[in-house]
């Protein structure tokens, strides 16, 4: 029973490009969505998030949208660097739904120079 | 201002041994999660504690699998008997607050492989 879902398991792009990586959910209870990167070899590290209160959230070359409706939301890299290429992880959590971070799968992004 | 600490980065023990890993929380946080990554999977909760309780273990293997978090040092996952199975990659997070309201910080991982 996955909550959290990322249907692609990779993306390839071209250097300079956009990247969009996209991420479901099916619990309505969760409230706070969170990405973060992972490099082979190392941990997890926090790199967004964004409230249930928003639809959209930005932070220099990274942006998430949210859409509460679909139970959906996305991450958007741009312009792509090479330095981008890693496992991205979305998660989720909520007052009433855990003490935890639920994650999705994991997209490996791949940005090609 | 060292990060969320883990040890051993690698660990290999033989079906039946016991595994013993260890997070020390970043400075100022109390709150300790343990995730675990099979491979080609995104990571599963197993358990989250406070100095001294534990929280939250809906994740953990009912058998041979425990945490603990003492007044003083690092959070211990103990696995007993390990089977092929366990080999995963585990990773420790901490955070300041409960309830996840705001990001967790990950340490780099133990690596345990079973043979």
């Amino acid at each position: 029973d996955q909550q959290v879902k990322q249907n692609s398991p990779s993306l390839s792009v071209q250097e300079g490009r956009i990247s969009i990586l996209n991420c479901d959910y099916t619990n309505s209870m969760f409230d706070y969505f969170l990405w973060y990167k992972k490099y082979p070899a190392e941990g997890p590290t926090f790199l967004i998030s964004i409230s249930s209160i928003k639809d959209k959230n930005e932070d220099g070359r990274f942006t998430v949208f949210l859409n509460k409706s679909a139970k959906h939301l996305s991450l958007h890299i741009v312009p792509s660097q090479p330095g981008d290429s890693a496992v991205y992880f979305c998660a989720a959590s909520g007052m009433n739904a855990g003490n935890m971070l639920t994650f999705g799968g994991g997209t490996r992004l791949m940005v090609k120079p | 201002n060292a990060g969320v600490m883990q040890n051993p980065r690698h660990l290999v023990r033989r079906r039946g041994q016991e595994a013993r890993l260890r997070c020390s929380p970043m400075k100022g946080h109390s709150h300790v999660y343990w995730y675990r990554q099979l491979p080609e999977e995104g990571l599963k909760f197993m358990v989250y504690l406070q100095k001294e309780n534990i929280i939250d273990e809906s994740g953990m293997p009912k058998e041979r699998f425990s945490a603990e978090f003492p007044k003083e040092g690092p959070s211990i996952l103990r696995i007993q008997q390990v089977v092929r199975g366990d080999s995963a990659a585990y990773f420790c997070a901490s955070s300041p607050r409960g309830g996840l309201r705001t990001e967790a910080f990950f340490g780099q991982g133990t690596r345990l492989t079973v043979v």
